[in-house]
């Protein structure tokens, strides 16, 4: 099994603020990644697809790139409704999630 | 619009079965494969596999595949995922997510709707 690693886990940050997460996979997967923002209760809503292709009707503040083993999601101003939790997902190989990142208010 | 429309929350006891429903409506229910999820809390998403809608063709997670079936009702649109020998561990939010029709082969896809989510609860 391929295995995402996300990082940093928890992130503190204000409105405003450009917010970069790191997602690692265990081995090459191309450009098969995609990120996702969760909010408490909530179903995972796609943003990024093909690590930096955009989800229609997401916002230009989200922003993919990488390819191979490492991948990065940019927020480049973050919005109050921004504050959640941001997964990547592996689908070369079936389908792996990343542990998460909590987005939080500093 | 697409939607994902899941059954209501369940209650089990260790041991039972559980059977959760997803219909969707706003696409053509064919042209799509569903796959199902399941996110304890606290935890990762976990994908459990998906169906081919189309052909009615499956393909299990290992960790799951003994005991989940997934089957579909093209008529009615809906899919659905049974879970058997529940275990407590198997208390989760589950969902069904669409992704383009996969055939065979271990490549997966992007998720890009997914239901509300359906909570089980596995206790005695």
């Amino acid at each position: 099994d391929i295995q995402m690693t996300q990082s940093p886990s928890t992130l503190s940050a204000s409105e405003g603020d450009r917010v970069t997460i790191t997602c690692r996979a265990s081995q090459s997967i191309s450009d098969r990644l995609a990120w996702y923002q969760q909010k408490p209760g909530k179903a995972p809503k796609l943003l990024i697809y093909k690590s930096s292709s955009l989800e229609y009707g997401v916002s230009s503040r989200f922003s993919g790139s990488g390819s191979g083993t490492e991948f990065t999601l940019t927020i480049s101003s973050l919005q109050a409704d921004d504050f959640a939790t941001y997964y990547c997902q592996q689908y070369n190989s079936y389908s792996t999630f990343g542990q998460g990142t909590k987005v939080d208010i500093k | 619009q697409v939607q994902l429309v899941q059954s209501g929350a369940e209650v089990r006891k260790p041991g039972a079965s559980v059977r959760v429903s997803c219909q969707a409506s706003g696409y053509t229910f064919t042209s799509y494969s569903i796959n199902w999820l399941r996110q304890a809390p606290g935890q990762r998403p976990e994908w459990m596999g998906w169906i081919n809608t189309a052909n009615g063709n499956t393909k299990y997670s290992q960790t799951f595949q003994d005991r989940v079936t997934f089957s579909r009702d093209t008529s009615a649109t809906t899919a659905y995922m049974d879970l058997r020998r529940l275990k407590s561990e198997d208390t989760a939010v589950y969902y069904c997510a669409r992704t383009i029709l996969l055939s065979f082969g271990d490549l997966g896809d992007y998720f890009d709707y997914w239901g509300q989510g359906t909570l089980v609860t596995v206790s005695s």
